[in-house]
This record gives C-alpha cells, structure tokens and sequence, in this order.
C-alpha cells in the first residue's frame, strides 16, 4: 500500500514570495491533516479536512495560507506572502477517520530567507 | 497548561537497559493515544497506540496508560542504539472529531 506522497521535499523561496505545497493521502482515508513542525517542537495542526469539508482550520494563519481539498483526495497547502518564521517542516497526514492513527508523509523543508 | 506535555531531555540509557518516556495530557475527554517514534530529518512515524486503562504491549515496546492521573508512558525494554531517536506523544478526543495534539517530544539516546 503506498504510503501519503508529499512534494516537492525541500524548498527555498525569499520572503514575502509565495509557495505551495502537495499531498496525496493514502486511498481510502478520508481525513487529511496539515501539520507545521518547527525544529525541536512537536507538529502543530493547521488544518484538518473531513473529505473535501474543513473540520478544524483554527490555527491556520488565515491572512498568509490557504488549504484546499477539492475533490476530497489531493490536498494543497499555500503560503502567500512567507515570513522568516514560516521556516518549518510542513507535514501531511491521513487517516481513515479522525478516531484512527494518521500516518504521515515525508514532510516538505521550507527555508524562507 | 500545554495540552500535551513531555520532558525534552535527552534521556540517555545503556544498550539493553529500559528507557522510560512519559507524557501528561489537559483535556480528560481524550480517549486515544498514540506514540510516534521520529528520527532526525524523518518524518514521525507510529509505534503504538492505546485506548484502555492499564498496559499493552507490542514486541519491546509497551504503552501504559492511567486516564485517572491523565498520564501516558512508553517503555522501550533492551533499547538498542537504533531506538535513539524523538518520541513524540499524541492525544486526541474521539468526540469532537479532534485531530492529534502532540507533544514537543522526549529525545531518547541508547548508548552502546
């Protein structure tokens, strides 16, 4: 079974440049989660879909990203403008529903200089 | 009061002795747990997970959970230097449709 895709895995970009993020969630699993890792913390959620339905964007920086799940499959993650503190691991997870285990992609690197 | 909370460390043990990871949680409608074992530069990856009461178990790995203290553990029994990594706890509330809250991570060093 292939596990939850990501790309691309590392990205550079200046501030105030925007970026976007891809994921592909393992079939069949029908909660999708963003989640933001600083170095040396632990990841914290963005956003949580249910399908292709937000159930839980509240720590979402609404004024700089923006998330979509059309079709309730791929997902992508936007970042427009990027701040230096934006600098982080963007991880994507999936689910078969929010009560299950999520398993995780390999992460996108985002270095904003 | 952080949700989910966890000693960084490190916590340094011999090869073949018992490493002891221990994770606190906030929210008493939590009902799953879950530990997540992370290498550095890799993505967390799951180890367990714990519904009930009391101990499971899992090759070397048993979780323990007591929701009455609001407390979680890991214990890692003949840790090997390739257990050395961070060991991230979870936690979610089944209603609600919470998604996992976890905790900043306890990094484990297996010394040989």
């Amino acid at each position: 079974e292939a596990g939850v895709a990501q790309s691309p895995r590392y990205k550079i970009i200046e501030k105030r440049q925007s970026v976007a993020f891809w994921c592909n969630p393992i079939s069949g699993h029908a909660t999708l989660y963003w989640y933001q890792q600083i170095l040396g913390q632990g990841p914290k959620l963005l956003i949580q879909f249910q399908n292709n339905g937000v159930v839980d964007d509240s720590q979402l920086p609404k004024d700089r990203f923006s998330a979509e799940r059309l079709k309730g499959v791929d997902s992508t993650l936007k970042i427009q403008p990027a701040k230096l503190e934006d600098s982080a691991v963007y991880l994507c997870a999936s689910s078969l529903s929010s009560s299950h285990e999520a398993f995780f992609g390999q992460g996108t690197r985002l270095t904003v200089v | 009061q952080k949700e989910v909370e966890q000693n960084s460390g490190p916590l340094s043990v011999p090869e073949g002795a018992i490493a002891s990871l221990n994770c606190t949680y906030s929210d008493r409608g939590s009902q799953s747990f879950f530990w997540y074992r992370q290498y550095s530069g890799k993505s967390p990856e799951l180890i367990m997970f714990i519904y009930s009461n009391g101990d499971k178990e899992d090759g070397r790995f048993t979780a323990q959970l007591n929701k009455a203290s609001q407390y979680v553990s890991l214990l890692i029994r003949d840790s090997q230097p390739s257990d050395s990594a961070t060991y991230l706890c979870a936690v979610n509330q089944n209603t609600g449709r919470r998604a996992l809250t976890f905790g900043s991570g306890t990094r484990l060093q297996v010394q040989p």
